[in-house]
């Protein structure tokens, strides 16, 4: 099994600044990376797949990288809605995995 | 609009069953592959199963292969999930979510509500 792993579990940030979290895969994933976002009370929602494209309707403040192992998301400019938690996912082997989460707070 | 409903879930007791459902719309349903990932109180994301568009392939969790079965009526667009052999470690919201195409080692597009399984005594 693939173990993702995401730095940190916690970032708190301030409106408007830069936000950039990590993921790791513990073997090569490939780009076959999503990034998800979930707020409290709500379902995840698909932000980012193929490692950087963005899913539909979101933001261009939201971008992704990497390939093989290692992976950023970036959030340029934080606006309220979006301190939640966002978890990368692996789905390039069965079973696909999904990292513990980073949970994004308001500073 | 495309839309993912699910229903089935409840309290039951240690060794029960259940069976999830998961209703669509909005979208061709047996052209996407579906899968239900599974979220304990507090804690992440687990996925938990999924089956092609045609119903042909299907894969487990280590975790619940043998108790749980996934299957999908495209005739009525609707995605299940029996869970048999409940454990107290599977209680969770499980959600329902489409993928991006006919097979599931894609990203998942779009997610339901999800429905809470409880399992206690």
């Amino acid at each position: 099994e693939i173990v993702m792993t995401q730095s940190p579990a916690t970032l708190s940030v301030s409106p408007g600044e830069r936000a950039t979290l990590s993921c790791r895969a513990s073997q090569s994933v490939n780009n076959n990376l999503a990034w998800y976002q979930q707020k409290p009370g709500q379902a995840p929602r698909l932000l980012m797949f193929g490692a950087s494209t963005r899913a539909t309707s979101i933001p261009a403040r939201f971008s992704g990288s990497g390939s093989g192992t290692e992976f950023t998301f970036t959030i340029s400019s934080l606006q309220s809605e979006d301190f939640a938690v966002y978890y990368c996912q692996q789905y390039n082997n069965w079973p696909y995995t999904f990292g513990q989460g980073t949970k994004l707070e308001i500073k | 609009d495309v839309q993912l409903l699910e229903s089935g879930g409840g309290l039951v007791q240690p060794g029960g069953s259940l069976r999830l459902s998961c209703a669509a719309s909005g979208f061709t349903f047996n052209n996407y592959a579906m899968s239900w990932v599974r979220q304990a109180p507090g804690k992440g994301l687990e996925w938990v199963s999924g089956v092609s568009s045609s119903g042909g392939s299907t894969d487990y969790a280590d975790s619940v292969k043998g108790r749980f079965t996934i299957s999908r009526d495209n005739s009525k667009n609707t995605l299940y999930l029996q869970v048999n052999s409940l454990r107290a470690e599977d209680t969770a919201i499980y959600y329902c979510a489409k993928h991006g195409g006919p097979y599931y080692y894609s990203f998942m597009d779009v997610w339901g509500q999800g429905t809470t399984v409880t399992v206690s005594s």
